[in-house]
């Protein structure tokens, strides 16, 4: 069974603070997605990385992907209230082929930025 | 142009009884996949369908069961609810199927709650 372990769980942290969010997994990945979800929403997909060592930057946001593609971390430089949200990884397994959507998503990081 | 559209976005429902849930893909996407999303279990894959068929299914009792129309809406069906299947469904559909190459858009999802 592969799991994907995120960490930490929570985090609640000031208007303009830093935080990093991991994603760690035994499992090899094709690729992996970052979405934020918000209450009573679908997640929204906020950047998907294939290449071992890929880093991938979305404004405040810097995404990188595990040399042997078995871990991700999502960085956010100057937090603000508008970041707050549940933010979920998601892998596609390299032993699910390449042609597949059945995702396996991380245990999740619930993010409330206080202004 | 218009996303992922669920329906209904809520539902309360007797254990016992039987309910069925569309989802409408955004125009020319033809890959559908479904997930519940509980706090305990994260979101978990259900199915996945392109072209009207199966591609792969998750670890659910054979309750669970849904069917791809030409037009590439899509439905799930639960029968014989039970008190264990409260959760988010929610439908992803992505033009073609691996999400690395062509994107993926969840809906809003619908809210099941048993009783």
């Amino acid at each position: 069974t592969q799991l994907l372990e995120q960490s930490p769980q929570f985090l609640s942290i000031q208007e303009g603070e830093n935080l990093t969010v991991y994603c760690n997994s035994s499992s090899v990945f094709s690729s992996l997605q970052w979405y934020r979800q918000e209450p009573g929403e679908g997640p929204v997909l906020l950047v998907t990385v294939v290449t071992g060592g890929e880093v991938k930057k979305l404004k405040r946001l810097t995404f990188q992907f595990g040399d042997a593609r078995k871990d991700s971390s999502l960085h956010i430089t100057a937090a603000q209230p508008g970041d707050t949200g549940l933010y979920l990884c998601a892998g596609l397994p390299v032993e699910y082929g390449g042609a597949t959507n059945k995702l396996i998503f991380g245990t999740g990081t619930l993010l409330a930025v206080q202004p | 142009k218009a996303g992922v559209t669920q329906t209904p976005r809520y539902l309360i429902k007797t254990r016992g009884q039987q309910v069925t849930l569309s989802c409408s893909p955004i125009s020319g996407h033809r890959s559908v996949s479904w997930y519940q999303q509980t706090p305990g279990q994260g979101l978990q894959f259900l199915f996945e369908y392109f072209s009207e068929t199966q591609r792969n299914k998750g670890n659910f009792p054979g309750r669970f069961s849904g069917r791809q129309f030409s037009n590439s809406r899509s439905e799930m069906n639960v029968s014989t609810l039970e008190l264990g299947d409260s959760a988010l469904y929610l439908c992803a559909s992505s033009r073609d199927r691996g999400p690395h190459n062509y994107g993926y858009t969840f809906g809003s999802g619908t809210r099941l709650t048993v009783v």
